[in-house]
């Protein structure tokens, strides 16, 4: 089976930097996707992670252990903009992506 | 635009009318997702194909859901005699892999709302 984790809300400050969890349980794992989701909107593709560590883009970094079956989206600089859901999804081998429920984070001034 | 395409963008049926749904992926995307989402939650798996082939699908899906792709380009995705539960976005994503990396992008969607 698969079980995808994260937290319900976060808020944070403008300016400020959050970091959002995601843990996973998956039968078989390639690798992590975040996504950003603004209300009534699609999902919008943030990252993909398939190896150990940070990766970094812009003011947006995703991190992956997958010994710890753990994730986490770092956003800094946080913009009113950046308020939105994020979204976490585990690949299993079979390709086949499983999302949380999503972080909504609220950004305040 | 060479993103992801859904057509129609909002349905609105009445209770037991069937419904179809398309989706046009990245053109050179060999695999191709179907999702559901509500108000408030993530998108919930429904179907996945690689190329033509339909390799999963959801035990959660009743017999009044179908999902084609005929030529492992587009694909349809029909409910039959639909329920106001049936009420929700329903997602296409496609997804391709490069070497170690996977992407992956969503259509706009199609909002369903079951009157």
């Amino acid at each position: 089976g698969q079980n995808i984790d994260q937290p319900t809300e976060m808020t944070a400050t403008e300016g400020a930097i959050v970091q959002i969890n995601c843990t996973y349980q998956t039968s078989g794992f390639n690798g992590l996707f975040w996504y950003q989701q603004h209300a009534g909107e699609a999902p919008t593709f943030l990252s993909y992670n398939v190896l150990d560590g940070l990766e970094e883009k812009g003011r947006f970094s995703s991190f992956l252990s997958r010994s710890k079956g753990y994730s986490y989206l770092l956003l800094k600089e946080l913009q009113m903009k950046d308020s939105a859901s994020y979204l976490c999804a585990a690949e299993n081998a079979g390709n086949m992506l499983t999302f949380g429920g999503g972080t909504r984070l609220m950004v305040k001034p | 635009d060479t993103g992801v395409s859904q057509d129609p963008r909002h349905k609105i049926t009445k209770r037991g009318q069937n419904v179809t749904f398309r989706c046009d992926p990245i053109s050179e995307h060999n695999r191709l997702y179907w999702y559901r989402q509500t108000l408030g939650q993530g998108p919930e798996f429904l179907t996945y194909f690689q190329n033509e082939a339909q390799l999963e699908k959801s035990r959660l899906l009743s017999n009044r859901f179908s999902a084609e792709r005929p030529k492992g380009s587009f694909s349809t995705l029909e409910i039959q005699r639909t329920e106001q539960g049936d009420s929700a976005m329903y997602l296409c994503a496609s997804s391709a892999r490069t070497g170690m990396n996977t992407e992956a992008f969503f259509g706009q969607g199609t909002r369903l709302t079951v009157v």
